[in-house]
């Protein structure tokens, strides 16, 4: 099946500090990316969709420009997390339609410090 | 209201058991139901989809659809430790892959 490759798996930086996480598909085009925080314990919640070559569209209450996220081409979307604070400690994870599912990367733990 | 309301547990249930997990839903224009195993630290992995009511089945895993009562469930029978994981629900208003999705429950398999 399609894969997604997320990476970092897990990043440690400091408060203030930006952070950019990717997504990659490895063997088809990802037309359209979902980019989603996860709290401990808590549900996937969506925060912006993107679709290559075009702007993505956030989810109410999502800062756009804290989360910035480019989807310049049809393998490759990233999310950066501008000036990070300890409230944005989370699991960031990516996901793209396809094949009747939905095809997730592996997640980043973003721990803030 | 949440939209997709999932008990969170946990549920915890013996080795060989029957597995029952719960979603109901508020918007009775959601097309397609999904169920998702996420293991701790994990992303979500899909166990089964659902788009017509009553029953789906796939190896030890069924699907039960019931649209006129909005709830959807996933047995999973002769439950194995592995099974222990958080189970979410997740439902498709349109065809356009943005789900919305429950909390998850928290099932824990007993040996």
């Amino acid at each position: 099946g399609a894969v997604v490759s997320q990476h970092p798996s897990w990043v440690i930086c400091k408060s203030g500090t930006s952070v950019k996480i990717e997504c990659r598909s490895l063997d088809f085009q990802a037309t359209t990316m979902f980019w989603y925080r996860q709290f401990p314990k808590q549900s996937l919640m969506l925060m912006a969709t993107s679709n290559e070559g075009s702007k993505a569209t956030y989810e109410q209450g999502v800062e756009k420009d804290k989360f910035l996220i480019n989807h310049a081409s049809l393998t490759l979307s990233t999310l950066t997390v501008t000036s990070a604070h300890p409230e944005d400690s989370s699991f960031y994870i990516c996901s793209t339609p396809g094949d009747e599912k939905l095809f997730f990367g592996s997640g980043t733990q973003l721990s803030v410090l | 209201q949440k939209e997709v309301e999932q008990n969170s547990g946990p549920l915890s249930v013996p080795e060989g058991a029957i597995a029952s997990l719960n979603c109901t839903y508020s918007d009775r224009g959601s097309q397609s139901f999904f169920w998702y195993r996420q293991y701790s630290g994990k992303s979500p992995e899909l166990i089964m989809f659902i788009y017509s009511n009553g029953d789906k089945e796939d190896g030890r895993f069924t699907a039960q659809l019931n649209k006129a009562s909005q709830y959807v469930s996933l047995l999973i029978r002769d439950s194995q430790p592995s099974d222990s994981a958080t189970y979410l629900c997740a439902v498709n208003r349109g065809s356009n892959y943005q789900l919305i999705w429950g909390a998850g429950t928290k099932l824990i398999i007993k040996p």
